[in-house]
């Protein structure tokens, strides 16, 4: 059946420093790969798409890379700052549909 | 502005209620989502909709029923409410293969 993995353990850095996050799958070839951001009692907001044929996405200070060989997306923040706190998903279209399979998502705490 | 609404931030119901949550979109989106979201779960799809008065299965469709009479409303109905459907509830809207937008969710409990 089709995975998609995130780390469930937070990820805690000091401000300043890049975070990087990871977004595994199996079984699955995506058309696209997107992140997304969520608060606490929020819904997700949309922050990059990355497509099949592109290795690399850069917006601001995010940056995400895309390796169909490996099944991985690296998801980057860099110059982190405690107001990116905050729990990053990752999703996958499903067999090139509107559809979107989500991770569970990977908390983010970054330290002042 | 973007706008996904849904009708209540919290809702409390007791058990065997039918409950009606509406989301509307302003974006002249053709496709709408409900997801339920869990901790540990993340977002799981119930059910979806490409166009007005079509719908389809998601992953989770068991309790619930949808309705798309009108292209900028897609209403989730849980017929006869369960503590198991205790849970946050979010509505997406998209058109084509492009992100979703979100409303800021209900929380639902069943008592």
């Amino acid at each position: 059946s089709q995975k998609i993995e995130q780390n469930s353990e937070a990820l805690n850095i000091q401000e300043g420093k890049t975070a990087t996050l990871t977004c595994n799958y199996t079984n699955y070839s995506p058309a696209y790969l997107q992140w997304y951001r969520q608060d606490p009692g929020r819904g997700p907001v949309f922050l990059l798409l990355i497509r099949e044929n592109e290795k690399e996405k850069r917006k601001e200070r995010l940056k995400v890379t895309f390796d169909t060989t490996l099944k991985q997306s690296l998801f980057h923040i860099t110059a982190s700052q405690p107001a990116d706190s905050a729990t990053y998903l990752c999703a996958l279209d499903e067999d090139s549909s509107y559809k979107l399979i989500f991770g569970s998502g990977t908390r983010l705490l970054v330290r002042p | 502005d973007v706008k996904v609404t849904q009708s209540s931030r919290y809702l409390v119901k007791r058990t065997g209620e039918k409950v009606f949550l509406e989301c509307v979109q302003d974006m002249d989106h053709e496709n709408m989502f409900w997801y339920r979201q869990d901790p540990g779960l993340g977002l799981r799809l119930i059910y979806f909709s490409y166009d007005v008065k079509m719908k389809e299965k998601g992953d989770i469709p068991e309790g619930y029923s949808v309705s798309r009479e009108k292209k900028e409303r897609f209403s989730l109905i849980l017929e006869s409410a369960s503590t198991n459907q205790t849970s946050m509830y979010l509505c997406a809207g998209n058109s084509g293969y492009s992100e979703q937008f979100f409303g800021p969710g209900t929380r639902l409990t069943v008592l």
